[in-house]
């Protein structure tokens, strides 16, 4: 079974510009989420959507959204890129029950120049 | 708001000793109790997922315990090999996972 796929691995854009990052979960999950690991700092949630629609939101600016599709694949998009936006971004899928455990893709490192 | 504190920071033994990590957290409302590990630059790999009702799991040299009630959990590593240098993160499941910041282990040949 495939896990967790994430793309691109690796990305670099200037400050400014806009970054769209992708997450594939494990075929019949239907939760992604969306965490940022910045360098010294410890792994921080984003955003999980379930069957499509954004169920909760962590400590971030709007310029930080995404979507998910009908196929539970998911989307995230930074917008306005700042310097402190260079992180490591892992997605995470989970099955239908909350007490599941999340399994993480192996993220995309975004370099903000 | 929940929060969860990892001790050590960073941890160094001599191969083959036996270690252990601690983790606490705030609000004891959690479904689940999960330890992961983390390769420098790579992703999570899930270790063990202790439930809220459970209070251990065992796999291979690993070892993790629950206290809910006072907000604790340990991940013991027996027989520690250079092979399990990493950092460890513990993380409680509500809505949402909240980590600790990790300890960075190694281990010495």
């Amino acid at each position: 079974e495939a896990g967790v796929t994430q793309s691109p691995t690796h990305l670099i854009k200037t400050r400014g510009q806009q970054a769209t990052l992708r997450c594939s979960p494990i075929s019949g999950h239907t939760s992604v989420y969306w965490y940022q690991q910045a360098l010294g700092l410890g792994l921080q949630f984003l955003l999980w959507y379930d069957e499509g629609e954004e169920r909760n939101r962590g400590n971030f600016p709007p310029r930080f959204s995404g979507r998910q599709f009908p196929n539970y694949s998911s989307e995230l998009n930074v917008n306005a890129l700042e310097l402190e936006d260079s992180a490591l971004y892992l997605c995470a899928s989970r099955p239908r029950q909350l007490a599941d455990t999340q399994y993480f893709g192996p993220g995309t490192r975004l370099t903000v120049l | 708001k929940q929060e969860v504190t990892q001790i050590p920071a960073a941890l160094s033994v001599p191969e083959g000793e036996n270690l252990v990590l601690n983790c606490s957290f705030t609000d004891s409302a959690i479904y689940n109790l999960q330890w992961f590990r983390q390769d420098p630059g790579k992703g999570l790999t899930s270790l063990l997922l202790i439930q809220s009702s459970q209070r251990e799991q065992t796999s291979g040299r690993l070892n993790a315990s629950l206290d809910k009630s006072s907000g604790r959990s340990t991940l013991y590593i027996a027989a520690s090999q250079p092979g399990d240098s990493a950092t460890y993160l513990c993380a409680v499941s509500g809505s949402r996972l909240t980590f600790g910041e990790g300890t960075q282990l190694t281990v010495n040949p």
